[in-house]
């Protein structure tokens, strides 16, 4: 399955200010997600990434608030914006793993203050 | 959306215990996948269920989807240490759309 390197691991960050996640795939794949995972919760689906098109917003995320690229078939970055502390969470991009499942990349920590 | 309702929440257990936790939902879904997390990881694939009524394992790990298509649940078989971590059920419609109940948090006494 692929392998996802994902960056930074950890931040914290000002609030108000804006930080952008990176996601590197070692192959090329057609779908890219991204979740996010607050404190002890589950993840949730925050957008589908597809190459060449704007990303699809789950509902309840919005593209000024967490824009998307998707510049190639290995690559995409999550930007999270004018950041609050209730944006405080894990997110983490992933891809399909070819067997019905995905693969996650470790997730970037989060903490605005 | 679809779902789902896993559990126990949390299971604090002793060393060679056997665990079982599961997933049940109102809606159908067409693949039924367990996930581990690791603290300061993303989560795992352990095992994925494509067939209602089929039953998979993966060494100790033993999971079934259920024959309503609306449940599953994964066991394990005498828990080591590094069992410990987050249990996540996934249930799939389609390929871009997946959900995850709201985790099983193990705890393992040695």
């Amino acid at each position: 399955s692929a392998v996802i390197s994902q960056k930074p691991s950890r931040d914290i960050c000002q609030r108000g200010t804006s930080l952008t996640i990176q996601c590197q795939v070692d192959s090329q794949v057609t779908m890219m997600f991204w979740y996010r995972q607050q404190p002890g919760q589950s993840l949730t689906l925050i957008a589908t990434a597809n190459q060449g098109s704007e990303a699809t917003y789950e509902s309840g995320f919005v593209i000024d608030k967490f824009p998307i690229s998707r510049p190639n078939l290995t690559f995409s970055t999550l930007t999270v914006s004018n950041m609050s502390p209730e944006d405080s969470s894990i997110y983490l991009c992933s891809v399909g793993a070819g067997v019905g499942g995905y693969t996650f990349g470790s997730g970037t920590r989060l903490t605005v203050v | 959306g679809q779902q789902l309702n896993q559990s126990p929440q949390s299971m604090f257990i002793q060393e060679g215990e056997d665990v079982s936790m599961n997933c049940t939902s109102s809606s159908i879904f067409n693949t039924w996948l367990w996930y581990k997390q690791d603290p300061g990881e993303g989560p795992v694939l352990l095992i994925a269920l494509y067939k209602a009524g089929e039953l998979t394992s993966n060494g100790r790990l033993t999971a079934q989807f259920g024959t309503t298509r609306k449940d599953s649940f994964l066991n394990i078989s005498a828990s080591i240490p590094s069992d410990v971590g987050i249990y996540f059920c996934a249930g799939l419609v389609v390929y871009n759309d997946m959900r995850f109940g709201a985790g099983t948090r193990l705890t393992v006494k040695p």
